[in-house]
């Protein structure tokens, strides 16, 4: 299985400023994932971040609000821009890896974002 | 920790009981189910998986079954310990995406 970490593990952020969240994997992967879990709710997911070529956003998920990098294939990082308190949410980076049947998702401990 | 699961579905349980948490999914062309636990503070973590030629698979403690003619997936977990209280998700897959659909997910409760 990977192991992934996520920096910040959490931030108190105010409206209109951006954060950058920081994935690391500690082995090479080719997809990464960013998920958003609202308060309360499952996860949605936000984008593909593939290395050497630009992210795949979902319906509803923009890349003026989220843009993504993915310089390697163990780094991404997802930047939450213009926030407002409807941003406050965890946010997960994710890595498609084999285990099981199929190539499983492992997950990040998340970053727990709060917009005031 | 803050928690993830505030507004979620709880089943509350008595330790050494037998569990049993269901999920209705979505989509009738899904290939692969997989069960999630999250605990709080943490990001979800694998606990089994099932293909749809499936329709019960079992692993250490736990078993999921797959009634594919309903759409209802079910995560049984047996002689339920503190340590499993988490928030638990059902996520379906087809074999042609690389997307999870996750559900709306549980509250699992674990009363000593």
């Amino acid at each position: 299985s990977a192991v992934i970490s996520q920096k910040p593990s959490r931030d108190i952020c105010q409206r209109g400023t951006s954060l950058t969240i920081q994935c690391q994997v500690d082995s090479q992967v080719t997809m990464m994932f960013w998920y958003r879990q609202q308060p309360g709710q499952s996860l949605t997911l936000i984008a593909t971040a593939n290395q050497g070529s630009e992210a795949t956003y979902e319906s509803g998920f923009v890349i003026d609000k989220f843009p993504i990098s993915r310089p390697n294939l163990t780094f991404s990082t997802l930047t939450v821009s213009n926030m407002s308190p409807e941003d406050s949410s965890i946010y997960l980076c994710s890595v498609s890896g084999r285990t099981g049947f199929y190539n499983e998702q492992f997950f990040g401990p998340g970053t727990r974002l709060t917009v005031l | 920790g803050e928690s993830v699961g505030l507004h979620l579905p709880t089943l509350s349980v008595q330790e050494g009981d037998n569990s049993i948490i269901n999920c209705a999914y979505s989509n009738s062309a899904s290939d692969y189910f997989i069960w999630y636990k999250q605990e709080s503070g943490k990001g979800p973590q694998f606990i089994i998986d099932i293909r749809s030629n499936m329709d019960k698979r079992q692993g250490q403690r736990v078993t999921v079954l797959l009634n594919k003619t309903v759409k209802h997936l079910s995560l049984q977990i047996a002689a339920t310990q503190p340590g499993d209280s988490a928030v638990y998700f059902c996520a379906e897959k087809e074999d042609s995406s690389y997307k999870l659909i996750f559900g709306s997910g549980t509250r699992l409760l674990v009363r000593p």
